[in-house]
């Protein structure tokens, strides 16, 4: 256990029904990653934020994904009209300034 | 963007070395190296930063090239816990951070 919780851990939704997806960082933690990893590929950035400020954004990020970190602390990602290439695990990661990162145990979305 | 990994899979049995490298087509200011256990998240196992400083693992090194844009990971007298997927990664533009294409690695008795 890192330290870094995310809720659910598993998600099974309809197309074209929204999810939300919610992380809880270390506390200290003032910078927080969502990644996306799909079976066989390597963690994919999704977005980044520095406290409450979302400072990166991936270009590959359709507006149907839209993320939040108010007051600095827990972050959510909200996918609306999930489609099935949703599919996948999404990872939150926190770190402190110029250190490693600390992964969230992820949440499988499974879109019917 | 994404960083090069070789070799993508490698078997080896226990005691064995073996050496991941990875590459960018971009500069590297650091390069962090996770361990990825399958259905769990990855875990941090070294960075490396410009200058040569290096904060991780005690019975795992790496070196870091910056001139080549390169990094390479040493696992030395390989464990089965070793076993997992080996990813490398590094923010290369701004705040956006990449894992490179992975290393399976199998360690068998």
């Amino acid at each position: 256990d890192t330290g870094v919780s995310q809720d659910p851990r598993h998600k099974i939704t309809k197309r074209g029904q929204n999810v939300t997806f919610r992380c809880d960082p270390i506390s200290e933690h003032n910078r927080l990653y969502w990644y996306r990893q799909t079976l066989g590929q390597g963690p994919e950035f999704l977005t980044y934020f520095q406290n409450e400020a979302q400072l990166e954004k991936s270009r590959l990020l359709s507006d149907r994904f839209s993320a939040e970190r108010p007051k600095g602390s827990f972050s959510t990602l909200e996918i609306q009209r999930t489609e099935q290439g949703d599919s996948a695990m999404y990872l939150c990661a926190s770190r402190p300034d110029h250190n490693e990162q600390f992964f969230g145990p992820g949440t499988r979305l499974t879109v019917l | 963007q994404q960083p090069v990994q070789s070799p993508q899979a490698v078997i080896l049995r226990e005691g064995e070395d073996a050496v991941i490298n990875c590459s960018s087509s971009k500069a590297l200011y650091s390069v962090h190296w996770y361990r990825q256990k399958h259905g769990e998240a990855p875990v941090f196992l070294m960075i490396l930063l410009k200058g040569g400083e290096q904060k991780g693992h005690e019975k795992i090194s790496a070196s870091f090239n910056e001139k080549k844009q390169q990094s390479s990971l040493y696992l030395t007298a390989s464990q089965l816990s070793y076993s997992g997927t080996y990813f490398c990664g590094t923010a290369l533009t701004g705040n956006q951070f990449y894992f490179g294409t992975g290393t399976s690695l199998t360690v068998i008795p």
